[in-house]
């Protein structure tokens, strides 16, 4: 299995705090990847990294933001936590670009806003 | 509407039986991953293809590029093969590196 850890893997806040969940990767890979899955959405992309200190929006990147100052880690950080923002979120990894390497995941942070 | 369309949205099927799961996507695109994602979450990368079929142990997966259309098919299905099944695809236009995905099959195999 490709060595990824999220932490943590559960979190309660609440509305207005900033939260950070941090993905850390053993497999030097180039690409990672921040998702978040919702009931009838699936899985939606929020920030992706291509490279230390090289980051790019996803689809839903409002109220979210990250860094990569180092391969092995890519932070997801919450500015101030909305309700909305309750979530399962995954943290992924690939070697190449997913045109043409295969994603891996990691166990996924269920984070509650209350 | 979805880029990705995956069908059934739910599948029952008896322990032994042929399984087939539909994904079809409106876009050109270089590469389509299937996922597998277990009752608690894990996220696992069964496939990724841009032509032909693959097959890996009872899990074969072909893709049709003409058609925009990809499935999956499990062989001698077993309840362990109960899960979300996940379609998605790096589309050619726009950033390659954004993933679009289905919405997910649920399989349940039962005995």
């Amino acid at each position: 299995d490709a060595g990824i850890t999220q932490s943590p893997r559960h979190k309660v806040t609440e509305t207005g705090t900033p939260v950070t969940l941090r993905c850390h990767q053993t497999e030097n890979h180039r690409y990672m990847y921040w998702y978040r899955q919702d009931p009838g959405h699936g899985l939606r992309l929020i920030h992706y990294s291509y490279g230390v200190k090289d980051t790019d929006k996803g689809e839903v990147s409002d109220g979210y933001s990250v860094s990569r100052s180092k391969t092995e880690d890519f932070l997801l950080t919450l500015e101030s936590a909305t309700s909305s923002q309750t979530s399962v979120y995954f943290c992924a990894i690939s070697e190449g670009g997913p045109y043409n390497s295969p994603l891996h995941f990691g166990n996924g942070t269920r984070l509650t806003v209350t | 509407k979805n880029e990705v369309e995956q069908s059934p949205q739910n599948l029952t099927a008896q322990e032994g039986e042929f399984i087939t799961i539909n994904c079809s996507y409106s876009v050109g695109i270089s590469a389509l991953h299937w996922l597998q994602q277990h009752p608690g979450g894990g996220i696992v990368s069964l496939f990724m293809l841009s032509s032909g079929k693959k097959k890996h142990g009872r899990l074969i997966a072909t893709i049709n590029i003409q058609e925009k259309h990809s499935s999956l098919h499990i062989t001698a299905s077993h309840p362990r093969d109960s899960a979300v099944y996940i379609c998605a695809v790096s589309p050619l236009t726009g950033t390659a590196s954004k993933l679009t995905f289905g919405t997910g099959t649920r399989l349940q195999v039962t005995l």
